[in-house]
């Protein structure tokens, strides 16, 4: 019974193409969260979505563009992917906007870009 | 510009005794904290947060101490486990924004 799930787990593909990780939760949570884990170990935020608006928007290249169709779902598509995008993505869930709210985060996202 | 440091990497225990995990930070209008465990091929869960008008928050083994003026943070595990044994984050909010900024990590390791 995941509470917040992505798919796929891994994903291996060549620079220059463009991917889509979906991500879902269950737990009828208002604003769901992308994250980034690089190979330094970084964890940083890159967006967020309140009842499907944007609330955060990091600098994050114009490739990567986030998609809330509702509550329960936020896709990250990645277009003309380069080697730098290779991390690990995290998508998290929060009963509602606000620094004081637990997140609830899926198990992640492994990107290698050959 | 780091906001939030764990300067230890790693940290080993052994089972029974106190694990103590550290977190600094520089941006004083940081108003809560939370402390996150994170096992291999797992996301993040949730462990214990603290607001900043306490300075001690208590939950089972796990006691989470602040000390606003140092902007210092520890995470007392009390007795530790090998179950214990992943990666800690602390994380960072302010009042009015939307977001936490994460700490790079501290792994554990428990010795059995």
């Amino acid at each position: 019974d995941t509470a917040v799930s992505q798919t796929p787990k891994y994903l291996v593909t060549q620079m220059g193409n463009d991917k889509s990780i979906k991500c879902e939760q269950n737990l009828g949570h208002d604003t769901m969260y992308w994250y980034k884990q690089d190979s330094k170990k970084f964890l940083k935020i890159m967006f967020s979505y309140n009842n499907k608006e944007l609330i955060i928007n990091e600098t994050v290249p114009n490739r990567f563009s986030p998609k809330s169709p509702d509550k329960a779902h936020l896709n990250l598509h990645i277009n003309s992917l380069e080697l730098g995008d290779s991390a690990v993505y995290f998508c998290a869930s929060s009963t509602q906007a606000g620094g004081y709210n637990e997140q609830f985060f899926g198990p992640g996202t492994r990107l290698t870009v050959l | 510009d780091q906001q939030v440091k764990q300067n230890s990497p790693s940290l080993s225990v052994q089972e029974g005794r106190i694990s103590i995990l550290n977190c600094d930070y520089t941006n004083s209008m940081f108003d809560y904290f939370l402390w996150y465990k994170k096992y291999p091929a797992e996301g993040p869960t949730f462990l214990i947060s603290i607001s900043s008008i306490k300075d001690k928050n208590e939950d089972g083994r796990f006691t989470v101490f602040l000390n606003k003026s140092a902007k210092h943070l520890s995470l007392h595990i009390v007795p530790s486990q090998p179950g214990d044994s992943a990666v800690y984050f602390c994380a960072a909010s302010a009042k009015g924004t939307y977001k936490y900024i994460f700490g790079t990590g501290t792994r554990l390791k428990v010795l059995a």
